[in-house]
């Protein structure tokens, strides 16, 4: 496609409830990215693919989120027994290229799934 | 902690005025910096980007920022603002020993009145 595609577009879950976001990067796109966005607040790292490895999950903030990659395109993030603080904007980012030739290409953000956990 | 400050939270601005916004970061050795822009109702977009050489950046737009090691500053400037520039500007940054992650700042909001 054109760009990062993100499904759903907005996703109301209620407490305890299990989602899965999913993440359509650019076609061929080998770096893909998980940011979740507070309210009033800048993206904050969650994981990183490189086709299908995941090669850095250090911003997952509970055992509760998870995110795969399995054939290398397509990225779901997984949060189970959601929680309120879980609310805010979940953003993909992909890339043509790993490492410095991708930041020198900027990333491709999508649009982002809005959670709101009640 | 914050790694990477922006001083203004909400910046309002008449057009043909002159734009500062700061940041500022807290790491230590080679850091690759960015600043990326959200219009209303749209994706994040990269405006510009230093990563060696000269350190008075040019982007899209008319807008550049300037790297001032000794400040761990990277402030991005407009001469003259437009209506058009009206977004969310978020400043970033990669940690060279950190791969490809970048780490933004809470953002500003910079609204232009007409």
């Amino acid at each position: 496609g054109a760009g990062v595609s993100q499904s759903p577009r907005y996703k109301v879950a209620k407490r305890g409830q299990d989602v899965a976001l999913r993440c359509d990067p650019i076609s061929g796109h080998v770096s893909l990215f998980w940011y979740q966005q507070a309210l009033g607040q800048g993206p904050e790292f969650l994981t990183y693919f490189q086709n299908e490895a995941q090669l850095d999950k250090s911003g997952l903030p509970s055992d509760r989120f998870f995110a795969e990659r399995p054939e290398g395109s397509v990225s779901t993030l997984k949060i189970q027994r959601t929680q309120q603080e879980d609310s805010a904007v979940y953003l993909c980012a992909s890339s043509s290229r790993t490492g410095t030739g991708g930041l020198s290409d900027g990333y491709t953000f999508g649009s982002g799934t809005r959670l709101t956990v009640v | 902690a914050q790694s990477v400050s922006q001083h203004n939270h909400h910046v309002i601005l008449s057009e043909a005025a002159s734009l500062e916004l700061g940041c500022n970061y807290s790491y230590g050795g080679t850091v690759n910096l960015f600043w990326y822009v959200q219009y209303p109702g749209q994706h994040l977009q990269l405006l510009l980007k230093y990563f060696s050489g000269d350190p008075l950046v040019k982007g899209i737009k008319g807008f550049e920022a300037e790297f001032i090691k000794s400040k761990f500053s990277f402030n991005l400037r407009k001469p003259s603002v437009q209506w058009s520039d009206t977004a969310e500007y978020f400043c970033a940054v990669n940690r060279y020993s950190s791969a490809s992650k970048i780490i933004f700042g809470s953002g500003t909001r910079l609204s232009i009145r007409p």
